[in-house]
């Protein structure tokens, strides 16, 4: 199975810059997921990691350590759209290719 | 391109009564799934449809659940009867094939009184 965990809530400032951690426990790995989720609203692909390293993608960078079972993502240049859920989801290697999320982390961004 | 489609957008039923869910996934993509949300926590999935076929349905509740998709497109998750613990977010999402990156619908958010 998958044990997946990320903070709960963060709070930063408009113009900062937040990280969000993920550590992951898992069976098998076959590439981690980062989805951004506005309240009553779907979740959206942001980022996908499968080798170590760091992926950038405008104000928005995810990193992944598969030796330590760890990804954070990153958001620079905060705005206040950005005050959404963060979900952090590993897909598994038995063949299924099925994802297994986090809780989420809440990112609230103050003026 | 249109993404995934999802009817209704609420539902408000009594217990032990019948619901239904539809999804229409992004043209060509043929990988379905169906998810449950529950508030303050990710998706967790109950089936994965590969055309047709369902080739992943262990963590559906099959005494009150159900899911069919018929010719391999649109897709419907049916519970019967609905207890009050099913209240919750149902998204459907897709992807051109199970390796693909999946895309999600906006919900379902149903609630059961």
């Amino acid at each position: 199975g998958q044990n997946i965990d990320q903070p709960t809530e963060m709070t930063a400032t408009e113009g900062a810059i937040v990280q969000i951690n993920c550590t992951y426990q898992t069976s098998g790995f076959n590439g981690l997921f980062w989805y951004q989720q506005h309240a009553g609203e779907a979740p959206t692909f942001l980022s996908y990691n499968v080798l170590d390293g760091l992926e950038e993608k405008g104000r928005f960078s995810s990193f992944l350590s598969r030796s330590k079972g760890y990804s954070y993502l990153l958001l620079k240049e905060l705005q206040m759209k950005d005050s959404a859920s963060y979900l952090c989801a590993v897909r598994g290697s038995n063949g299924d290719y099925k994802l297994s999320f986090g809780a989420g982390t809440t990112v609230t961004v103050r003026a | 391109e249109a993404g995934v489609v999802q009817s209704p957008r609420y539902k408000i039923i009594e217990k032990k009564q019948p619901v239904a869910f539809w999804c229409n996934p992004i043209s060509g993509h043929n990988t379905l799934y169906w998810y449950l949300q529950n508030l303050g926590q990710g998706p967790e999935l109950l089936i994965r449809y590969e055309n047709e076929e369902a080739v992943d349905d262990s963590q559906l509740p099959k005494d009150r659940f159900s899911a069919e998709r018929l010719k391999g497109v649109d897709s419907t998750l049916k519970i019967q009867p609905a207890e009050l613990g099913d209240s919750a977010v149902y998204l459907c999402a897709s992807s051109a094939s199970p390796k693909e990156t999946q895309y999600f619908g906006p919900g379902t958010r149903l609630l059961v009184l």
